[in-house]
């Protein structure tokens, strides 16, 4: 069964303005994971949050996790064009043996 | 660049044929991975091998066949496929499977496959 579920499913922003995206869960996890895709290419990892850590950051990214609300969110902080693409959270499925997506937030940052 | 490497990078057959996509990785990782993503859909896993040993099949029709002969490589053999399997199929790794301590996935660029 799906774990996580991406908020909004799309979200259009200008260049240089902050862009945020939630994900909430289903069950307890040990990791959550944020990934990247480029229309028709592979995912790219951005992020891993650990089910003990609160926040970390890389870069422009702010990743939270809220482990008694499942959820978690990814704020990109003055966004770019090159931003533009649709990011998913994956957490580790019920049995902690394999990876599990959500359908994604398709994110568009204008010039 | 990943490190995981799809071949082809596109594919186009009829539902009569058979054809394979291979991906190769090299990471040195134990476990590696098919997804499948279609049009506004969820990536859908499809199979997870581990140390070689299939781990995973999360009813996924026969028609998709998964060989993995080594850590290092991956096939997924196609045959009598429908036009809706038309996706894209990613192959990913990780150093392990994704419980405990777990890791992050590196993904291929994938195979776009459109069955007529």
């Amino acid at each position: 069964s799906q774990q996580g579920e991406e908020d909004p499913q799309a979200l259009s922003i200008q260049e240089g303005e902050n862009a945020t995206m939630n994900c909430s869960y289903k069950t307890s996890i040990n990791n959550l994971q944020w990934y990247r895709q480029n229309s028709g290419r592979g995912l790219v990892h951005l992020i891993l949050i650990r089910s003990n850590e609160r926040e970390k950051h890389s870069g422009r990214l702010r990743v939270t996790l809220d482990t008694s609300k499942k959820s978690s969110s990814l704020l990109i902080t003055a966004s770019r064009a090159a931003d533009t693409a649709s990011y998913f959270c994956a957490t580790d499925d019920n049995y902690g043996q394999n990876f599990v997506f959500g359908p994604g937030t398709r994110l568009s940052v204008l010039p | 660049e990943t490190g995981v490497t799809q071949t082809p990078r596109h594919l186009v057959m009829g539902m009569t044929n058979k054809k394979s996509l291979k991906c190769e990785q090299h990471l040195g990782h134990n476990a590696m991975y098919w997804y499948k993503q279609s049009a506004k859909k969820p990536l859908e896993l499809m199979f997870v091998y581990n140390f070689k040993e299939q781990t995973e099949n999360n009813s996924v029709p026969s028609r998709f066949s998964p060989e993995c002969p080594n850590s290092s490589h991956l096939f997924l053999h196609l045959h009598t496929l429908q036009p809706e399997d038309s996706a894209l199929y990613l192959c990913a790794s990780s150093q392990e499977l994704a419980g405990g301590l777990g890791g992050e996935l590196f993904f291929g660029e994938g195979s776009r496959l459109t069955v007529l």
